[in-house]
């Protein structure tokens, strides 16, 4: 069975840049996660998915952060514009419902120059 | 707020020893799951072993066993007989029963050889 995708694996933009991180979960789960992790950090969570519905949004900033999942299956989170804070790895994870086990991708690895 | 408190950023332990990583958390919740996940060098995160905080029994994984300790809100991992593919990152988690997740700062383990 494929585990969670992400891509592209490592960015490099300059501030200012706009930025995309694309998700596939794995088949049949419908709970997905966007999370922050900064060097030598915890992940944060950013974003929960339930669905197509975002049930827990509130660590997300909304001024250049986005996400959507539509279609209840893969998603895009988007930073518009990059900060130089914004260089850290963004994982997603997902799960068949957010009492069962999440399993995380890879991670993307964002520098911002 | 619930909070997650890893006290040890990093820790070493002989190959074959057992070693014990500790974690607190804070919270006004009855309802609500434990976790300790692992993360590599490759960073793909995984789950190492969960316990429900309505269960009394701790929670054992093969290996790895925990210590739940429910009025002291502390959840310890212990990892037997240490090898060398355990070194990693080892990050605590709670999650509230309403899905709210939140890691700690994680716990760095090195083995001896």
């Amino acid at each position: 069975e494929a585990g969670v995708v992400q891509s592209p694996r490592y960015k490099i933009i300059e501030k200012k840049q706009p930025v995309a991180f694309w998700c596939n979960p794995i088949s049949g789960h419908n709970t997905l996660y966007w999370y922050l992790q900064n060097l030598g950090q915890g992940p944060e969570l950013l974003i929960r998915y339930e669905n197509e519905e975002a049930v827990d949004d509130s660590q997300l900033p909304k001024d250049r952060f986005s996400a959507e999942r539509l279609k209840g299956v893969d998603s895009t989170l988007k930073i518009q514009p990059a900060e130089l804070g914004d260089s850290a790895v963004y994982l997603c994870a997902s799960s068949f419902g957010f009492q069962e086990t999440q399993y995380f991708g890879p991670g993307t690895r964002l520098l911002v120059l | 707020a619930q909070t997650v408190t890893q006290s040890q950023p990093e820790m070493s332990v002989q190959e074959a020893e057992t070693v014990t990583l500790s974690c607190t958390y804070d919270t006004s919740e009855s309802d609500y799951y434990l976790f300790w996940y692992k993360q590599p060098p490759s960073r793909q995160m995984i789950l190492v072993i969960r316990q429900e905080a309505y269960k009394q029994q701790n929670a054992t994984e093969n290996r790895f066993s925990v210590n739940f300790q429910k009025a002291a809100k502390s959840f310890s991992l212990k990892i037997s007989d240490s090898q060398l593919g355990d070194a990693a990152m080892y990050f605590c988690a709670y999650r509230s029963a309403l899905g709210k997740i939140i890691f700690g700062k994680g716990t760095r383990l090195h083995i001896l050889p």
